[in-house]
């Protein structure tokens, strides 16, 4: 079955120090990979996504992700990370040819940013 | 811009009341989706419609039903809530068609005691 693993909890990070989330997926091929974004007490908001292509995503608020497919992974990047980011992360997947649009999501991992 | 609403941000409800979470979505969008959110599980899909009067179980189906009678409204039922359904309930539609990007609603943060 497919699914996708956040092996971190929750991370700290300084104000200005850059930023790693990881995420690996287990699926026979490639498929559509999001992240998302959620603030406390918020809903989801879509940070970026791949379909295909350039393996170099850029997304919203400075976010960028990059696909491995020898990892299996789409790891989540921004070089100097804000207050403002402090907030939980999701990694999702939709297999290519999935009924209904699904996405199977990550656990999350929560982003806390020291001053 | 896409807009998902829930009825409600906060609620609390006794144990064994009938509860209904409402959603609706102002972009025509085909499919939509009811997750519930609790710390260290994600989200778990409880059910999804891909049209009017059609709905498909999740993850998690038991003790919940759904309704979707109007394509922009999808509802979430607990015929009989219980304490192990407090959690956050999030609504999610898509436009259809092959694509997968969900769009979410503000979230409802559930209670029953």
């Amino acid at each position: 079955a497919q699914s996708v693993t956040q092996p971190d909890i929750h991370i700290t990070v300084s104000e200005g120090a850059s930023l790693e989330l990881r995420c690996n997926y287990s699926y026979g091929a490639t498929p559509y990979l999001f992240w998302y974004v959620q603030s406390p007490g918020q809903g989801l908001q879509l940070l970026l996504k791949y379909f295909s292509g350039d393996t170099l995503v850029q997304g919203i608020k400075g976010f960028e992700a990059e696909f491995k497919r020898s990892q299996s992974s789409f790891n989540l990047r921004k070089p100097s990370v804000h207050w403002s980011d402090a907030a939980e992360y999701f990694c999702a997947v939709a297999p290519h040819g999935g009924s209904q649009g699904n996405l199977i999501f990550g656990k999350g991992t929560k982003l806390s940013v020291k001053p | 811009d896409v807009k998902v609403t829930q009825s409600s941000r906060y609620l609390v409800k006794r144990t064994g009341e009938k509860v209904f979470l409402e959603c609706v979505q102002d972009m025509d969008h085909e499919n939509m989706f009811w997750y519930r959110q609790d710390p260290g599980l994600g989200l778990r899909l409880i059910y999804f419609s891909y049209d009017v009067k059609m709905k498909e179980k999740g993850d998690i189906p038991e003790g919940y039903s759904v309704s979707r009678e109007k394509k922009e409204r999808f509802s979430l039922i607990l015929e009989s809530a219980s304490t192990n359904q407090t959690s956050m309930y999030l609504c999610a539609s898509i436009p259809g068609g092959g694509s997968y990007e969900q769009y979410f609603g503000p979230g409802t943060r559930l209670t029953v005691t």
